[in-house]
């Protein structure tokens, strides 16, 4: 089955700085990549999702970006704020035969400082 | 609109015993997942659910069941609790089944402790 691995598991930034949260996956059959938010005492928040057919999407202050070829995909978050202080998880997921069955990373807690 | 709501938020349970948990979607949405959330295995997918059928599910025991209404909310069961299913239990629903990677929206998920 698909294997998720994310690095870093924690991340502390200054304000301002950017982020990036990197995951690897196993299954060259996976084509939606959907990046969550969790904050504490919440269920997890999609934050951005991203298709094999597209390399790179982009929503404000959040990027994520897609290499098939070496099987990874990366969150990128610029001018962090405090409220951005979660941890997030990436996810891949094969849609092959109708399944749909996400396998999610470990998850990067990101602290930012003020 | 309101969000996914899981009842309850909170549950405490003894080993042997079994429990059921709800799960309310976002109204007009008629797929709902459930999942599994632990420090030490993270987050895993448990099974989906779409029009009152289940299409997947994931690698767990047959003491992990669940069920749709006709009116889309969702139950979970487990039986025979263990100490390692002390967990958060989550609900995603979303309006399509997870095929087309339609957007899945969470709920704040039931925290069972099983003593």
């Amino acid at each position: 089955g698909e294997n998720v691995e994310q690095h870093p598991s924690t991340l502390s930034v200054q304000e301002g700085d950017s982020a990036v949260i990197k995951c690897t996956y196993s299954d060259s059959a996976s084509n939606y990549f959907p990046w969550y938010k969790q904050e504490l005492g919440k269920g997890p928040q999609l934050i951005i999702d991203i298709r094999s057919n597209v390399g790179e999407k982009k929503d404000q202050r959040i990027a994520v970006t897609l290499n098939k070829t070496a099987k990874h995909f990366s969150l990128h978050i610029t001018e962090t704020q405090p409220e951005d202080s979660a941890v997030y998880f990436c996810a891949a997921s094969s849609s092959s035969g109708g399944s749909y069955i996400p396998t999610f990373g470990r998850g990067t807690s990101l602290i930012v400082h003020p | 609109k309101a969000g996914v709501t899981q009842t309850p938020r909170y549950l405490i349970k003894t080993r042997g015993q079994q429990v059921t948990l709800s799960c309310s979607p976002i109204s007009g949405h008629r797929s709902v997942s459930w999942y599994q959330q632990t420090p030490g295995q993270g987050l895993q997918f448990l099974f989906e659910y779409f029009s009152e059928t289940q299409r997947n599910k994931g690698n767990f025991p047959g003491r992990f069941s669940g069920r749709q209404f006709s009116n889309s909310r969702s139950e979970m069961n487990v039986s025979t609790l263990e100490l390692g299913d002390s967990a958060l239990y989550l609900c995603a629903s979303s309006w399509a089944p997870g095929t087309s990677g339609s957007e899945q929206f969470f709920g704040p998920g039931t925290r069972l402790t099983v003593l």
